[in-house]
C-alpha cells in the first residue's frame, strides 16, 4: 500500500534563512509525488509535483523539491524563507489508486 | 475556469442526523477525492470515484457513503452523525493519474 510520512511535526526557520520540509514515500510502482500548502480555514494549495525526469522540481512562489529514489524522499525547499510561507505543507503520494496525504508540516517563519 | 466547488461552506446538524456535502469537480476532471481533516489535522483519506465508479474508500465506518453522478460532481453523505465527525471536509478533483488533484474550499461540519 502506498504511503507518506512527514517525519517533523513543525519548523521554525528565520526569515531569508533556508528551509527544509521533509517527506519519505512508500509506493509498489513509479511514484507521482506531490506537495501543497495549506492557509488557515482554506483548502489546499498545489505547489509542484515530480512525474518524471528531472530529480529537482520548481514549483510556484520559490520552491522547489528533490526527489532521491534511493532514499525514497521529497523534500521540499526554499533558499530564502518569507513570514508569509508559514503555513501547514503537505506531501502527497499517487501510485495507480487513490491519492494519499502526509500528517502534515507546520512551518512558521519567524522575522 | 471554475475551480473545485463545494457546498454548503458550513453545516450544523445534531447528533443521529444525516448531512450530505456535496463537490463540483473541475470541468472535464472524472475522478473525486474526499477527504476529512480534524482540528487542522492530516488529510484522512476518505473516498475515490471516478468514472461514476467507486474506486477505494479509507478506513472509515459505512455509515460515511457517497456517489458520484454523470456529471462527474459528487455527494458525501454521512449518516448518524457522531460528534467526533465535525471536521472540514475537503473535495479534490483531477484528470489523470499523474495530474495534481485540485481542491474545493471545503465543508465545515459541525455536530451538536
Amino acid at each position: 500500500a502506498q504511503s507518506v510520512a512527514q517525519p517533523e511535526d513543525q519548523v521554525n526557520v528565520a526569515e531569508g534563512n533556508p528551509l527544509t520540509v521533509k517527506c519519505t514515500y512508500s509506493v509498489s510502482g513509479n511514484p507521482y509525488l506531490f506537495w501543497y500548502v495549506q492557509y488557515p480555514n482554506r483548502g489546499l494549495q498545489f505547489l509542484l509535483k515530480y512525474i518524471t525526469g528531472d530529480n529537482l522540481v520548481k514549483g510556484s512562489y520559490g520552491f522547489e523539491a528533490e526527489f532521491n529514489k534511493s532514499q525514497t524522499s521529497f523534500h521540499l525547499k526554499k533558499p530564502s524563507a518569507l513570514v508569509s510561507d508559514s503555513a501547514l505543507y503537505f506531501c502527497a503520494v499517487r501510485d495507480g489508486r487513490d491519492m494519499r496525504f502526509g500528517a502534515g508540516t507546520r512551518l512558521t517563519v519567524k522575522p | 475556469e471554475a475551480g473545485v466547488t463545494q457546498s454548503p461552506t458550513h453545516l450544523i446538524k445534531t447528533r443521529g442526523q444525516q448531512a450530505t456535502l456535496r463537490c463540483s469537480p473541475i470541468s472535464g476532471h472524472t475522478s473525486v477525492y474526499w477527504y476529512q481533516q480534524a482540528l487542522g489535522l492530516g488529510l484522512q483519506f476518505l473516498l475515490w470515484y471516478d468514472e461514476g465508479e467507486e474506486r477505494n474508500r479509507g478506513n472509515f465506518p459505512p455509515r460515511f457513503s457517497g456517489r458520484q453522478f454523470p456529471n462527474y460532481s459528487s455527494e458525501l453523505n454521512v449518516n448518524a452523525l457522531e460528534l467526533e465527525d465535525s471536521a472540514l471536509y475537503l473535495c479534490a478533483s483531477s484528470f489523470r493519474e499523474a495530474t495534481e488533484a485540485f481542491f474545493g474550499q471545503g465543508t465545515r461540519l459541525t455536530v451538536v
